[in-house]
């Protein structure tokens, strides 16, 4: 079966650009997660939703990161006026389970380098 | 601060060799200790987990050592062969707080044939 497919893969923006990043989860998970990877470092929480609803925004750095799950299946991460110190790989990763969520099950990824 | 400290930060091994990889963490309320592998240009994968009430848990060649009262564990990947090569991630979650796994920073493996 299909995984966990984000897009897009790379993704190049001007300082100041705002930029959108999808999520596609395995299909039924109920769980989902963006963390964030900086170059040489272990992913960082940043959001998690049960559904459509979002249960934790805890890690999101600051209020340019806004995510959305509207349906409970695709979710977007949003980036408004991108600074240098977005660069990082921007991960998913989804979970059939509603409670524990222990196997997470992660994307590729989307490498995103603000210039 | 960084929740799970992991060392080294990178490991070169002959092929054959057991290359452990370490980590320690202070809060007592995780009782989800995962390891994950991680490929270049892809996510992170699920290898093996352990809770703590076990010491030890062994899936194939990749063996997870628990130390309760330390609060320390490690992975030991046995008969190690050029296509371990990959940065390897511990985690740990606490089942009663925080939805979110937190990861160490992550060890660079490189298996030399």
């Amino acid at each position: 079966g299909a995984g966990v497919s984000q897009s897009p893969r790379y993704k190049v923006a001007k300082r100041g650009q705002d930029v959108a990043l999808r999520c596609d989860p395995i299909s039924g998970h109920v769980s989902l997660f963006w963390y964030q990877q900086a170059l040489g470092q272990g992913p960082e929480f940043l959001t998690y939703f049960q559904n459509e609803a979002q249960l934790d925004k805890s890690g999101l750095p600051s209020d340019r990161f806004f995510a959305e799950r509207p349906e409970g299946s695709v979710s977007t991460l949003k980036i408004q006026r991108t600074q240098q110190e977005d660069s990082a790989v921007y991960l998913c990763a989804s979970s059939p389970e509603e409670d524990y969520q222990e196997t997470q099950y992660f994307g590729p990824g989307t490498r995103l380098l603000v210039l | 601060q960084q929740q799970v400290k992991q060392s080294p930060q990178s490991l070169i091994v002959q092929k054959g060799g057991i290359p452990i990889i370490n980590c320690a963490y202070e809060n007592t309320a995780f009782d989800y200790f995962p390891w994950y592998q991680q490929f270049p240009g892809k996510g992170p994968a699920l290898l093996i987990a352990i809770r703590p009430d076990v010491s030890e848990k062994k899936e194939g060649r990749f063996t997870i050592s628990f130390n309760k009262s330390a609060k320390q564990f490690s992975l030991h990947i046995m008969d190690s062969q050029p296509g371990d090569s990959a940065t390897y991630f511990c985690a740990a979650k606490d089942q009663t707080g925080a939805n979110n796994l937190f990861f160490g920073t992550g060890t660079r493996l490189t298996v030399i044939p």
